[in-house]
């Protein structure tokens, strides 16, 4: 059975950083496009980034230059790095996975507050 | 703004048919399939139609999808309370070399 669980999200003031986690279970992280897609509370779905089996990586303009995309093949997990932090990113994030442009399995996402 | 645009409500009463319209471009419906996902309050989005028309096993085949361009829609048929939810288009981006999204529509059964 495939599985997405998020970890390490919560409360963190306007500048800080926070390392996001999504542990795969029932597929291969590193064999399959994986992205972040994220959703402010109230609001609609956000694609953050991808990262590629073949390793590229693409953000959307509003986390270019703060967030990193990267995965730890040996421990089958995805990760986002989000530095310089801002209001406007506060959501819950999720991780998906992709197949055959389809975002095909969630987690059950994590939330991200930024709040002095 | 969302890059794919869908009416931000729809409704409808028990038994009826509903319709949801996405609009997009060239760049991502244009030149890929759309996917729609149905999200229920406090849930991860769930996959309902993939590859314009296409059903993932266990859901209903009162959900429908289709394509035309630059446009798709996603229709209901047979309502019911259950189906009320936010749905929301996506389709891959060639320019964006990301996905993009509705801004979602929120459908409420009468």
């Amino acid at each position: 059975e495939v599985q997405l669980v998020e970890s390490g999200g919560g409360l963190i003031q306007p500048g800080g950083s926070l390392r996001l986690s999504c542990a795969a279970s029932g597929f291969t992280v590193s064999s399959n496009y994986m992205s972040w897609v994220r959703q402010a509370p109230g609001k609609g779905l956000e694609w953050v980034s991808v990262i590629y089996s073949g390793g590229s990586t693409y953000y959307a303009d509003s986390v270019k230059g703060r967030f990193t995309i990267s995965r730890d093949n040996s421990k089958n997990t995805l990760y986002l790095q989000m530095n310089s932090l801002r209001a406007d990113d506060t959501a819950v994030y999720y991780c998906a996975s992709e197949q055959q442009l389809v975002l095909l399995y969630w987690g059950q996402g994590t939330l991200v507050t930024v709040s002095s | 703004q969302s890059v794919l645009t869908q009416p931000p409500s729809a409704s409808g009463t028990p038994g009826q048919r509903v319709t949801i319209s996405c609009s997009g471009s060239s760049s991502n419906i244009g030149s890929n399939a759309v996917n729609w996902y149905q999200q229920l309050p406090g849930t991860a989005p769930k996959l309902l139609i993939y590859s314009n028309d296409q059903r993932p096993s266990g859901v209903p085949d009162r959900f429908s999808g289709s394509k035309s361009g630059t446009s798709a829609s996603l229709a209901i048929s047979g309502l019911q309370s259950e189906d009320e939810a936010d749905y929301y288009c996506a389709a891959w981006d060639d320019s964006l070399n990301g996905w993009v999204f509705g801004g979602g529509t929120k459908l409420t059964v009468l």
